[in-house]
């Protein structure tokens, strides 16, 4: 069965950091590019990052910039999101979502497979 | 980065009722769009990419076209499990977005 899960979300006060993971199972992992996607209570769907199939591309929306990192683990099947200086804005359910298209490097044409989500909640 | 502009933000409809959803891009997108189905507290489901390609296991009632800036999601006849909000997304550049959202409701 084709599945992503995520993992690690919770409640976290601003400026502390959080990292999220993304576990695949039932598809060769190693040959997807995986996003990151997050959903604001009640909001709609913000992009967050991608890394490449093989990590060679990487790339961040601006309002995570310098505080965002996804990097992945092939050999475990999993791709993470390191969230540093986390600010009341970046509340939001976080999805992984996977390439449509394997062995991509440059734009793909839509995401095919999406994990339940984890939420973060950044609150003092 | 590119904005996406959908409208109406929602609609009422009733089951059976054809429903017309439309994006508007800030700039050319060369059809590097995908639809997706949101039903509440759940994860995004692929309906269209490539602005009119019907996703795996999609029903053929959703229908996507457009070219440019310009793009349509269809539903040709409103079912039960088709209230749920709609999103378009476009694939031309980084940083890649979302449309605004439309929410379907039943009237």
């Amino acid at each position: 069965h084709v599945q992503l899960v995520e993992s690690g979300g919770g409640v976290v006060q601003p400026g502390r950091s959080l990292r999220l993971s993304c576990a695949a199972s039932g598809f060769t992992f190693s040959n997807y590019g995986i996003h990151w996607v997050r959903q604001a209570p009640g909001k709609g769907l913000e992009w967050v990052a991608l890394i490449a199939y093989d990590g060679s591309k990487k790339y961040n929306a601006d309002s995570v910039k310098g505080r965002f990192t996804i990097s992945r683990d092939n050999s475990k099947d999993t791709v993470f999101l390191q969230m540093n200086s986390l600010r009341v804005e970046d509340t939001a359910v976080y999805y992984c979502a996977r390439d449509k298209i394997d062995h991509l490097v440059g734009l793909g044409d839509a995401f095919d497979i999406w994990g339940q989500g984890t939420l973060v909640t950044v609150s003092s | 980065a590119i904005q996406l502009t959908q409208s109406p933000s929602s609609l009422s409809a009733s089951v059976g009722d054809r429903v017309t959803i439309t994006c508007r891009a800030s700039q050319d997108i060369s059809g590097a769009l995908a639809w997706f189905q949101q039903q509440p507290g759940k994860a995004p489901k692929l309906l269209i990419y490539d602005a009119s390609d019907l996703g795996s296991g999609v029903p053929s009632r959703f229908s996507g076209s457009g070219s440019g800036t310009d793009y349509t999601l269809s539903i040709s006849s409103l079912q039960p499990e088709d209230f749920a909000s709609y999103y378009c997304q476009q694939f031309k550049s980084y940083p890649l977005t979302f449309g605004g959202g439309t929410k379907v409701e039943i009237k």
